[in-house]
């Protein structure tokens, strides 16, 4: 069974920094593409980051590039985004999602950051 | 505003049909598939159609997808009352270099 737990939210102050992580399970991890999206309070979805198997290529979205960094260990299984320099607007909901065939197939339940003073 | 335009809201009674639509452009819809999501109330996204009509397993064949040109369309068919979450429609955005979302349909089955 396909498990992503995702850690590392929490109440941050503006310009501050944070780290989430995902943890990955029930699949072969270093096969598939990762990515990050999140889901402002009573808000849509908005794709942050993605992550190619290898690392080989990252992407982001514009409203988060220069200030987050995309990563992943495949060794153990894990991914991480690093937030710099976070700002109000980045308050959300943040899920890991695997890439399938096209699309999202899995997602984590999601870790709250909370940029706020 | 969100890249894919979505309508906010639809409703149906159970047992009857609806259909979301999704809207965008030729570097999106346009060049590219379409894939839908499903969140239900306080959970997370769930993978409902992906290219464009293709189903996941475990999926029932009530929900489908379509695309033409720049437009993709979500259809249920003999509504239940365990439809009812908002669903939205994604795709990879050759300008932008990433996926954009629609804002979101929030479905009542009243």
């Amino acid at each position: 069974e396909v498990q992503l737990v995702e850690s590392g939210g929490g109440l941050v102050q503006p310009g501050r920094s944070l780290r989430l992580s995902c943890a990955a399970s029930g699949f072969t991890f270093d096969d598939k593409a990762m990515h990050w999206v999140r889901q402002a309070p009573g808000k849509g979805l908005e794709w942050v980051s993605g992550i190619s198997w290898n690392s080989g290529n990252r992407g982001y979205a514009d409203s988060v590039k220069g200030r987050f960094t995309i990563s992943r260990d495949n060794a153990k299984n894990s991914l991480y985004l690093q937030m710099n320099s976070l700002r109000p607007e980045d308050t959300a909901l943040y899920y890991c999602a695997k890439e399938g065939v096209s699309g999202f197939d899995y997602w984590g339940q999601g870790t709250l950051v909370t940029v706020s003073s | 505003q969100s890249v894919l335009t979505q309508p906010p809201s639809a409703s149906g009674t159970p047992g009857q049909s609806v259909t979301i639509s999704c809207s965008g452009s030729t570097s999106n819809i346009g060049y590219n598939t379409v894939n839908w999501y499903q969140q239900l109330p306080g959970t997370a996204p769930k993978l409902l159609i992906y290219s464009n009509s293709q189903r996941p397993s475990g999926v029932p064949d009530r929900f489908s997808g379509s695309k033409s040109g720049t437009s993709a369309s979500l259809a249920i068919s003999g509504l239940q009352s365990e439809d009812e979450a908002d669903y939205y429609c994604a795709a990879w955005d050759d300008s932008l270099n990433g996926w954009v979302f629609g804002g979101g349909t929030k479905l009542t089955v009243l």
